[in-house]
């Protein structure tokens, strides 16, 4: 089975920290992507990558960078953190037969 | 542009009930569909899916029939039970070299004995 693993399942940081969500997938797929998710706005795309050091925003990069230095890793940067940011987090990574998979989750909470 | 309607909950059913979640959706091509479930505290996991009209997909008690002509993939279960408590959510994705899903809302599901 394709695994996503994401680092942590719950974050605390403080306003202003530099805050650093990994996410790691072992099937070999070429595309992965961060959603971040809010009560009554479903699902929102922040950034996804096609290919290793390639990537491309979704309809909410602001705040966000990310960085994919290998193929198996995705990293989602928040570069100062902010309470708006707190959220779960989601890591996706896909090929074209399967859909998404989705790794657990990290929920964080800005403070 | 791409987009997925979902019925709003929560929807609160006795177990054994029947459940339908509606889904409807506007797209620029001939999308694949998808629902997706999340379980309390967990990432979302797909149910089943359908890359044609009038393909069925089908998994764990579920369904859902592509409809092309009223844009639909509703959700239906004929017997729903504790355990089906959670969120789904019905997406898209355009041809067959995209990668990007396009997500409904979602709906949260609750299941009293």
């Amino acid at each position: 089975d394709v695994k996503v693993t994401q680092s942590s399942r719950y974050l605390v940081k403080r306003t202003g920290e530099k805050v650093f969500l990994e996410c790691v997938q072992d099937m070999d797929h070429e595309n992965m992507f961060w959603y971040r998710q809010d009560p009554g706005l479903g699902l929102r795309l922040i950034y996804f990558s096609y290919d290793v050091k390639m990537k491309e925003k979704g309809d909410i990069p602001e705040g966000y960078s990310v960085s994919r230095e290998k193929k198996e890793r995705f990293s989602l940067i928040l570069e100062s953190a902010s309470t708006n940011q707190t959220s779960m987090y989601l890591c996706a990574s896909s090929d074209i037969n399967y859909g998404y998979t989705f790794g657990s989750g990290t929920r964080l909470t800005v403070v | 542009g791409n987009s997925v309607t979902q019925m709003e909950g929560p929807v609160t059913l006795s177990e054994e009930a029947f459940l339908t979640i509606n889904c409807t959706y506007t797209a620029t091509g001939y999308p694949s569909l998808f629902w997706y479930v999340q379980y309390p505290g967990e990432g979302l996991q797909l149910l089943l899916k359908a890359t044609k009209a009038d393909d069925k997909g089908s998994n764990k008690g579920f369904e859902a029939t592509y409809r092309k002509e009223t844009t639909s993939f509703h959700l239906e279960k004929g017997s729903v039970q504790v355990s089906d408590s959670a969120v789904y959510f019905c997406a898209l994705r355009i041809g067959a070299g995209s990668y990007q899903l396009t997500f409904g809302k979602g709906t949260k599901l609750s299941v009293i004995p």
